[in-house]
């Protein structure tokens, strides 16, 4: 079955420096997203990306936050600054189709933590 | 979006059949139920999804009565595996294109 694929699985950072999450989505995928669950919380929906855009982000996607497809299989998340509450796990996920209703495919995370 | 009521948690031991119920009073003509399934650290995972009436796949099934304004989850025969968490969403995919998590039902399953 295929797999969306996520690097790094766990990142330590300092606050204020700048990370960078990856994610391999399924090769025949055309709409990205990422969401975030901080640890007990509710799975929070982040942005959407399709054709090298944004198609929609929510208030927690601020500027701050940057998404990129830099070659036609990685899908990233930059946080530039990072703070102690974007500590959470975060998820990529990718669909053939847009629509909700046709199921997403999420990757296994990355737990960022910042100390 | 139509809000979606589950509970928080349940129980039940291996072999046993488990239901879970989500009450979705103001759901929408073009509204579709769809249900995810998330294990500790790891992503949430697509389960089923339906508009009315029966669906049923390798996993499970999903019961829809006429008003919609319910649906309910079932997983035949659980074993340990299958302690989770589980999301009813409802939403309309031809306008809505993010997925909105609540809270979910962790269900347990002892042996």
């Amino acid at each position: 079955e295929p797999e969306v694929t996520q690097t790094p699985s766990h990142q330590v950072t300092q606050m204020g420096q700048e990370v960078i999450l990856r994610c391999v989505p399924i090769s025949n995928h055309l709409y990205f997203y990422w969401y975030r669950q901080i640890l007990g919380q509710k799975v929070e929906f982040l942005v959407s990306f399709y054709n090298n855009e944004i198609s929609e982000k929510s208030e927690i996607f601020d500027d701050q936050f940057s998404v990129e497809r830099p070659d036609g299989s990685n899908f990233t998340l930059k946080i530039r600054s990072t703070k102690l509450e974007d500590s959470a796990m975060y998820f990529c996920a990718s669909s053939e189709v847009q629509q909700t209703n046709y199921g997403y495919t999420f990757g296994s995370g990355t737990r960022l933590t910042v100390v | 979006l139509a809000k979606t009521t589950q509970p928080i948690s349940m129980d039940s031991y291996e072999g046993q059949e488990v239901n879970i119920t989500c009450s979705h009073n103001n759901i929408a003509t073009n509204d579709y139920i769809t249900w995810y399934q998330q294990f500790p650290s790891q992503g949430p995972r697509f389960i089923i999804q339906g508009y009315k009436t029966k669906v049923t796949n390798e996993v499970a099934s999903l019961f829809i009565p006429a008003d919609r304004k319910s649906s309910t989850l079932s997983l035949p025969r659980v074993s340990l595996s299958d302690t989770a968490v589980y999301y009813c969403l409802v939403g309309d995919s031809s306008n809505d294109y993010k997925l909105s998590f609540g809270a979910g039902t962790t269900v347990t399953v002892r042996a």
